[in-house]
């Protein structure tokens, strides 16, 4: 069973638009990952969280962690047909498992035209 | 670095017959993983080795599934005998644990096709 909660299972954003994804534990998380997958190819990474309150940006994409570091949230600006794919958010340190890294089930993208 | 090495990248065969997916890691790190993903059921964990050493194959789904590391620059993960329903993308990872961050880096994947 998943102990990583995406929402949602999959959106459609029009180009130009911005989108959320959410990703939520039940435990508190000592690392949070994100990756990004096309269809039929390998996970790629994006960023790394591990403070509550943090957040890092790259091009336009943007991650937080929480305060109680039990929630990530990965934002869009103004989405690319680029963006299009599989978001997956990872952790391999919770309250209960320390190198046991697990996926959520993923948000898939899709930017039209 | 090449990355992490996969193959084959796409194997069709048939019910019954037995299925060695291979998997070289990253030169330096130290720990390898193993997932299934389906549209059904994502990305699943199957195994993983730290150290040449299995710590967790609680994700194994039955004993039809066994995974080696006998080195550090080698895994491989079997399944004898296969089934339809182990039709999958089984990819490999690894990482280097200890350095902090544990990125995990993904081979591109064995297609699985079990007929």
């Amino acid at each position: 069973s998943q102990e990583l909660e995406q929402s949602p299972q999959s959106l459609i954003v029009q180009e130009g638009k911005n989108l959320t994804i959410n990703c939520t534990s039940s435990k508190t998380l000592y690392g949070l990952y994100w990756y990004k997958q096309k269809y039929g190819e390998g996970l790629i990474f994006l960023m790394m969280l591990q403070k509550g309150g943090e957040e890092k940006s790259h091009e336009k994409i943007t991650a937080k962690l929480d305060e109680k570091k039990q929630q990530s949230s990965l934002h869009i600006t103004a989405s690319q047909p680029s963006h299009a794919g599989i978001y997956l958010c990872g952790a391999d340190r919770t309250t209960d498992s320390w190198g046991k890294f697990q996926f959520g089930a993923g948000t898939q993208v899709v930017v039209t035209p | 670095d090449a990355g992490v090495i996969q193959s084959p990248r796409h194997e069709v065969t048939e019910m019954g017959q037995e299925v060695t997916l291979r998997c070289k890691p990253i030169s330096g790190h130290n720990s390898l993983f193993w997932y299934r993903q389906t549209m059904m059921r994502g990305l699943e964990l199957l195994i993983y080795f730290n150290n040449n050493v299995p710590i967790d194959d609680s994700g194994m789904p039955e004993d039809r599934f066994s995974a080696k590391m006998p080195n550090a620059s080698f895994s491989t993960l079997k399944i004898q005998p296969s089934e339809p329903r182990d039709s999958a993308v089984y990819f490999c990872a690894s990482t280097a644990v200890g350095s902090g961050a544990n990125v995990l880096t993904f081979g591109a994947g064995s297609r699985l096709t079990v007929l």
